[in-house]
């Protein structure tokens, strides 16, 4: 059972464009992490959100988690080739079970 | 400090054998997580171990089983390996439960069964 949806599955933009990527639910977790993962690499944790409304911004990134801790969204500003890679959310739920999103995978073209 | 060490990094193995995946996690991590990976399912997870005991498990069969050391160390066995199986198996270390704990993943055993 997938338990969190990604939004879009790809996204393939120029260089300096914004993009947004979505995770929804409709479960409730106490907390949500988003990743980003290279090819062959395991995923390397970006931020993690724990309350609900919550934003936090890492450099041009910037995370949401919903106010019902249900969704979360990552905006990126001023995208750069370096941010190409597979963007993954996963919510954590009370067991210390953290289930995985479908993945969003990002291409940058200088 | 050193981050979550999973050896070995690559495995080939034939249909029918079985295989053991290791996993070092982070020190003071108590909390020990795996998860398959392929390109159709995405990441899936396997079971979660804490203080040598699985607290969670997965949709897997009864082919994947796992075990953790007092050291927190924890393997990975897969028997009468399918093809299917083939995929990256990542493992995840954590400190413990609550809202807010943080996985942190290793690079990952890419197993190909042919």
């Amino acid at each position: 059972t997938q338990l969190l949806e990604q939004s879009p599955q790809f996204l393939s933009i120029q260089e300096g464009e914004n993009l947004t990527v979505y995770c929804n639910s409709s479960s409730v977790f106490s907390s949500l992490q988003w990743y980003r993962q290279e090819p062959g690499e395991g995923p390397v944790l970006l931020v993690t959100v724990v309350t609900g409304g919550e934003v936090k911004k890492l450099k041009r990134l910037t995370f949401q988690f919903g106010d019902a801790r249900k969704d979360s969204s990552l905006h990126i500003t001023a995208a750069q080739p370096g941010d190409t890679g597979l963007y993954l959310c996963a919510g954590e739920n009370t067991g210390n079970q953290f289930y995985f999103g479908t993945g969003t995978s990002l291409t940058v073209i200088p | 400090k050193a981050g979550v060490t999973q050896t070995p990094r690559y495995l080939i193995k034939t249909r029918g054998q079985q295989v053991t995946l290791s996993c070092s996690p982070i020190s003071g991590h108590r909390s020990v997580s795996w998860y398959q990976q392929t390109p159709g399912q995405g990441l899936q997870f396997l079971f979660e171990y804490f203080s040598e005991t699985q607290r969670n498990k997965g949709n897997f069969p009864g082919r994947f089983s796992g075990r953790q050391f007092s050291n927190s160390r924890s393997e990975m066995n897969v028997s009468t390996l399918e093809l299917g199986d083939s995929a990256l198996y990542l493992c995840a270390s954590s400190l413990d439960a609550g809202a807010g704990t943080e996985a942190f993943f290793g690079q990952g055993t890419r197993l190909t069964v042919v």
